[in-house]
């Protein structure tokens, strides 16, 4: 079993539209994450929920929403999809919030046309 | 200044020498120190972490630890072509374990 999946793995749509990216992690982790990271490689975290709380919340336009119905999943809907938000987005997980190790799932790639 | 910064590189070493890996960061207060490693399309995948000055080492990879220098480097030993990657530097010092990422250094070995 994968410890932390994310689905769809692709995902191309076009400008204006709105789309949900789907995260679970069978670890127990309490904290889970999302990444961006962006044509030059660039990793940067989004958001962080720990145990379905909000805990980080960068600089994200608000048509980035994310969701935690319990800690072991984590959604992220985009409204209104631009071209800049063309990127890979990674969820990842780590036992709580505390400077843990992180763990990666396989990344979903977003285009947006 | 960037936050954690490292050189992208590409670096590149023979098969079978040491490749040295840097990673400068900015915050003193950082407490966390992780290497990624990332191959291309791939996701992140932890190959060392530090928490504590000095050097840990892990089969063939070294990570150092030097926070009066706010310096982190991760050697690895005998390098292989199936080492060729980009490796994140990343670091975490507050309590909501939010990582900041180096850009990535890329490092080719050749046969």
């Amino acid at each position: 079993d994968t410890a932390v999946s994310q689905t769809p793995k692709y995902l191309v749509t076009q400008m204006g539209n709105d789309k949900s990216i789907k995260c679970e992690q069978n670890l127990g982790h309490d904290t889970m994450y999302w990444y961006k990271q962006d044509s030059k490689k660039f990793l940067k975290i989004m958001f962080s929920y720990n145990n379905k709380e909000l805990i980080i919340n960068e600089t994200v336009p608000n048509r980035f929403s994310p969701k935690s119905p319990d800690k072991a999943h984590l959604n992220l809907h985009i409204n209104s999809l631009e071209l800049g938000d063309s990127a890979v987005y990674f969820c990842a997980s780590s036992q709580n919030r505390g400077g843990n190790i992180q763990y990666f799932g396989a990344g979903t790639r977003l285009s947006v046309l | 200044q960037k936050e954690v910064e490292q050189n992208s590189g590409p670096l590149s070493v023979p098969e079978g020498a040491i490749a040295s890996l840097n990673c400068t960061y900015s915050d003193r207060g950082s407490q966390s120190f992780f290497w990624y490693r990332q191959y291309s399309g791939k996701s992140p995948e932890l190959i060392m972490f530090i928490y504590s000055n000095g050097d840990k080492e892990d089969g063939r990879f070294t990570a150092q630890l030097n926070k009066a220098s706010q310096y982190v480097s991760l050697l690895i030993r005998d390098s292989q072509p199936s080492d060729s990657a980009t490796y994140l530097c990343a670091v975490s010092s507050s309590n909501t374990g939010k990582l900041i990422f180096g850009q990535g250094t890329t490092l080719q070995v050749k046969p």
